[in-house]
């Protein structure tokens, strides 16, 4: 069966860091690309970050520079290293896995539970 | 990047009643477009990708339709498990992999 189970999160100060981990499980990790979804309360969702098997990464520009994606194969674990936050960056943190069919098809299959992010003095 | 626009953004239906939730892209994006469920207090949940193509496990009730720029899912007969909102998700052009803002299904 597969999991993911992110952890990691928590409140913290405008200006600070946390860093968040996806423990995943029940499939073979390193075969697939990984991505981090966030969604404000009460809010949509916005595509926080990406990594592919070959270890490329992709931002949306809201956190490129801020935010970091990488990947630990021997461990089955994903990890987002999120600096200086700002309110706006408060969200419910999911991953998710990335499945590419065909020649160029796409889309994210299995999720997290999600890891709740709270910035705020 | 592709914007999408999902209508109506709110819905209220009984159940038993046919559903249909549109999803537009701002340029082409062929078929490559997934619908997903959220619960509150859930993760989405995967229902059709490929524009038309259900998922394993997903009822049979719901399906998609549409390429290009315009997208329909449609659920035969609401049940009361459907309550929720639901997303569409272009992945023909990425990244960014970009959402719709959500539609939320309510009971009339």
């Amino acid at each position: 069966e597969v999991q993911l189970v992110e952890s990691g999160g928590g409140l913290v100060q405008p200006g600070g860091s946390l860093r968040l981990s996806c423990a995943a499980s029940g499939f073979t990790f390193s075969s697939y690309d990984m991505h981090w979804v966030r969604q404000a309360t009460g809010k949509g969702l916005e595509w926080v970050s990406a990594i592919g098997t070959a270890g490329d990464t992709y931002y949306p520009g809201s956190v490129k520079g801020r935010f970091t994606i990488s990947r630990e194969n021997a461990k089955n674990s994903l990890y987002l290293q999120m600096n200086s936050l700002r309110a706006g960056d408060t969200a419910v943190y999911y991953c998710a896995r990335g499945v590419i069919y065909d020649s160029s098809g796409y889309y994210f299959d299995y999720w997290g539970q999600g890891t709740l992010v709270t910035v705020s003095s | 990047d592709i914007q999408l626009t999902q209508s109506p953004s709110f819905l209220s239906a009984s159940v038993g009643d046919r559903v249909t939730i549109t999803c537009r892209a701002s340029q082409g994006i062929s078929s490559y477009l997934a619908w997903y469920q959220q619960k509150p207090g859930k993760a989405p949940k995967l229902l059709i990708y490929a524009a038309s193509t259900l998922q394993s496990g997903v009822p049979s009730r719901f399906s998609g339709s549409g390429s290009g720029t315009e997208f329909t899912l449609t659920i035969s007969s609401l049940q009361p498990e459907d309550f929720a909102t639901y997303y569409c998700q272009q992945l023909n052009s990425y990244p960014p992999w970009t959402f719709g803002q959500g539609t939320k299904v309510e009971i009339k």
